[in-house]
């Protein structure tokens, strides 16, 4: 199975402050049709987990616009341009191109 | 709108069977797959299997051959998850998912709410 490996696991922002996750992978995400099946996620205390960002850089329906991805092959980021206090939970990679789908660890995101 | 309804909060003792429902709303069920996910208390995201409701077709995760069973009802638009001989830690909220319909790529658009399942003596 592919691994994904996040970086860092806890990330403490100011609010105001930008702020970047990072998603390495044990194999290149391109799939046979020439799309990358990489998403991000948001889990909030107590909620379930949310998609943001869908095939790297999509945003989905409701999402800001200060969340952004990028990246190609095997190296990805979620970037938050301005941190918000709703913004406080865990953030997770995924990869859909290879089956089976796989997660990484997650990253905590708090305020300092 | 799209809507994942997930059946309420379980407590098992070690052993026991749990049957976990998803009920889905605001798309056409038997175009897609579930995804079922869980996550133990502190813990990541664990990816148990799928199904897909188009032609019930299954994957489990190799963790949890033999022990678990998913199904879907295309009449009421519901996707089931069952984990039997149930151990402690198998203690965990457990997700569904909305997913492709054959195995591709998978999306996990939408979530449920969650089911906690508790597994104690």
């Amino acid at each position: 199975d592919v691994v994904l490996t996040q970086s860092p696991l806890s990330l403490p922002v100011t609010l105001g402050q930008p702020a970047s996750v990072s998603c390495r992978s044990s194999e290149r995400l391109v799939h046979s049709n020439g799309n990358i099946y990489l998403s991000w996620f948001q889990q909030r205390p107590g909620q379930s987990p949310r998609r943001l960002i869908y095939t790297v850089s999509d945003r989905d329906t409701g999402v800001p616009d200060r969340f952004s991805g990028s990246g190609s092959g095997t190296d990805f980021t979620l970037k938050i341009s301005r941190v918000e206090a709703e913004d406080v939970g865990v953030y997770y990679c995924m990869q859909g191109t290879h089956w089976p789908p796989t997660f990484g660890q997650g990253t905590k995101l708090e305020i300092k | 709108q799209v809507q994942l309804v997930q059946s309420g909060a379980e407590v098992k003792k070690p052993g026991a069977s749990v049957k976990v429902s998803c009920k889905a709303s605001g798309y056409a069920f038997a175009n897609y797959g579930v995804t079922w996910v869980r996550q133990a208390p502190g813990q990541g995201l664990e990816r148990m299997g799928w199904i897909s409701a188009y032609n019930g077709n299954t994957d489990y995760a190799q963790k949890f051959q033999g022990r678990v069973t998913m199904t879907t009802d295309t009449s009421t638009s519901t996707a089931y998850m069952e984990l039997r001989s149930l151990r402690s830690d198998d203690t965990a909220i457990y997700y569904c998912a909305r997913d492709v319909p054959v195995i591709a790529v998978a999306i996990f658009d939408y979530w449920g709410q969650g089911t906690l399942v508790t597994v104690s003596s």
